[in-house]
């Protein structure tokens, strides 16, 4: 059982390139979060899923994108990467809203 | 808006001393969590405790929800327990959102 899976684990980007954070569960969870945590900081969230096909914006949506095409796999989309996007970012998965989730080891992205 | 606190931001103990983390949370806060991130950055979930007392170990967590507030006690602290505590909350919609506290970072000397 690998839980909350997030590739890759480290990557560094120029200004204005694209990329995706792949985030996956083996739990068959229904909910998952992006979180993005800046040095010193707490973690904000970035968007959220419910289930599969449904996603919703949280505190910091701006400048990313998601899918939810499967309930295993929610991708996280960076377009026009800008220096502010440098951080680490978090996947979680729950099977209901009010139980504990469950993290991945995050991916630290650096924008140069 | 949803706020979450914690107190202090800063902790340093020598190896065997005990510690109490502070969380104080909004009323429109439920469902408190607290995590440990450990050196390498990963987040570990330590208790799911809305409210009571639960222990686990060395660590234990009571929450008073009517008070509005949370403690992680932490006994006999070795230097494996350095790192950041986060606690982090649902709002009150029931889509399971976390809202975090901005931590306290542990510093266990030997």
């Amino acid at each position: 059982n690998a839980g909350v899976t997030q590739t890759p684990k480290f990557r560094i980007l120029k200004i204005g390139q694209s990329m995706t954070l792949q985030c996956t569960q083996d739990m068959n969870h229904n909910y998952m979060y992006w979180y993005r945590q800046d040095p010193g900081m707490g973690l904000k969230l970035i968007y959220y899923s419910v289930g599969a096909g449904i996603t919703d914006k949280g505190e910091v949506p701006n400048g990313y994108n998601v899918s939810r095409s499967t309930t295993e796999d929610f991708p996280l989309r960076l377009e026009l990467a800008a220096p502010s996007q440098t951080s680490v970012y978090f996947c979680a998965s729950t099977l209901y809203s009010n139980q504990p989730q469950h993290f991945g080891d995050g991916t630290r992205l650096s924008i140069l | 808006g949803i706020q979450v606190e914690q107190s202090p931001p800063d902790l340093i103990l020598q190896e065997g001393a005990n510690s109490t983390l502070r969380c104080n949370f909004s009323d429109s806060v439920n469902n408190l969590q607290w995590f440990h991130q450990n050196p390498w950055g990963q987040l570990i979930n330590l208790f799911y405790i809305p409210s009571g007392t639960k222990q686990n170990g060395r660590l234990s967590a009571t929450t008073v929800a009517t008070e509005r507030y949370s403690l992680l006690y932490i006994s006999s602290s070795q230097t494996t327990d350095s790192g950041v505590y986060f606690c982090a909350g649902h709002g009150s919609s029931n889509t399971g959102k976390l809202i975090f506290g901005q931590g306290t970072t542990l510093q266990v000397k030997p």
